[in-house]
C-alpha cells in the first residue's frame, strides 16, 4: 500500500512562512495531480485547504498555497497567524481500476 | 447550507456491530461521491470507504468484508454498517462528500466516536 510521509512537526513565528512536504513514492505522487491538502484544530473535522495541488477553495485564504515537484507536494502558509496553529495532513489519490486514497501522516504546526 | 451530521456512534465489545448515519443537507447524497474517512486516537486520518452516485462501493483493505456503505436516498442519508468490530476500529468516523472529478474531500461531518473494548 501507499504512503505519503510528512515531518511530524514544523514551527515557524508569526509572520513568517513555512512549508510542509508530502512525499510519495514515484508510483503514486509522481503519477498523479490529485494532491489535496487538509487543516485540522484539536476537535475538529478536516477542513479542505488547497485541491487538486494548487487550487484554493473559496473562502481559504490566499496565505495558503500548493505546489508539487516530482514525488513531492508541499504546502506553503505565508504570513503565519496564530490560528494557522493546527495539524495539517496531505492526501493522495492512488486508484486506477478501484477508488484507494491515501493520507499522509500529518503534521503539527506550531506558531511561536 | 451543505451539513453533514453523523449519529450513531458508542462503545461497542469485540466483535459486535455497529450502524453509524450521516444525515445530509443542503445538497443531494445520491447526486454525489460519498466516503467515511476515520481517526484513531492520537492518529492521522484513514479512508475507509467510498460509494458512487452510480452506486459502486470500495473499501480500504482494513475494512474490506466487514464494513458495508450504504445510501439512504429518500431520506438523504450514508451509512456505514461495521461488523466484526476490533478493538483496531476505535476511531472517529467522519462522512465526507467528495469530489468525483479531482478526488477530493469538500464538506466534512463532525465526527461520531467508535470505541471498541470489552
Amino acid at each position: 500500500q501507499s504512503a505519503l510521509t510528512q515531518p511530524a512537526s514544523v514551527s515557524g513565528s508569526p509572520g513568517q512562512s513555512i512549508t510542509i512536504s508530502c512525499t510519495g513514492t514515484s508510483s503514486d505522487a509522481g503519477r498523479y495531480n490529485l494532491v489535496s491538502w487538509y487543516q485540522q484544530h484539536p476537535g475538529k473535522a478536516p477542513k479542505l485547504m488547497i485541491y487538486e495541488v494548487t487550487k484554493r477553495p473559496s473562502g481559504v485564504s490566499n496565505r495558503f498555497s500548493g505546489s508539487k515537484s516530482g514525488n513531492t507536494a508541499s504546502l506553503t502558509i505565508s504570513g503565519l497567524q496564530a490560528e494557522d496553529e493546527a495539524d495539517y495532513y496531505c492526501c493522495l489519490y492512488v486508484g486506477s481500476s478501484t477508488f484507494h486514497v491515501v493520507f499522509g501522516g500529518g503534521t503539527k504546526l506550531t506558531v511561536l | 447550507e451543505v451539513q453533514l451530521v453523523e449519529s450513531g456512534g458508542g462503545l461497542i465489545q469485540p466483535g459486535g456491530s455497529l450502524r453509524l448515519s450521516c444525515a445530509a443537507s443542503g445538497f443531494t447524497v445520491s447526486s454525489n461521491y460519498m466516503s467515511w474517512v476515520r481517526q484513531a486516537p492520537g492518529k492521522g486520518l484513514e479512508w475507509v470507504s467510498v460509494i458512487y452516485s452510480g452506486g459502486s462501493t470500495y473499501y480500504a483493505d482494513s475494512v474490506k468484508g466487514r464494513f458495508t456503505i450504504s445510501r439512504d436516498n429518500s431520506k438523504n442519508t450514508l451509512s456505514l454498517q461495521m461488523n466484526s468490530l476490533r478493538a483496531e476500529d476505535t476511531a472517529v468516523y467522519y462522512c465526507a462528500r467528495v469530489d468525483g472529478a479531482y478526488v477530493y474531500f469538500d464538506y466534512w461531518g463532525q465526527g461520531t466516536l467508535v470505541a471498541v473494548s470489552s
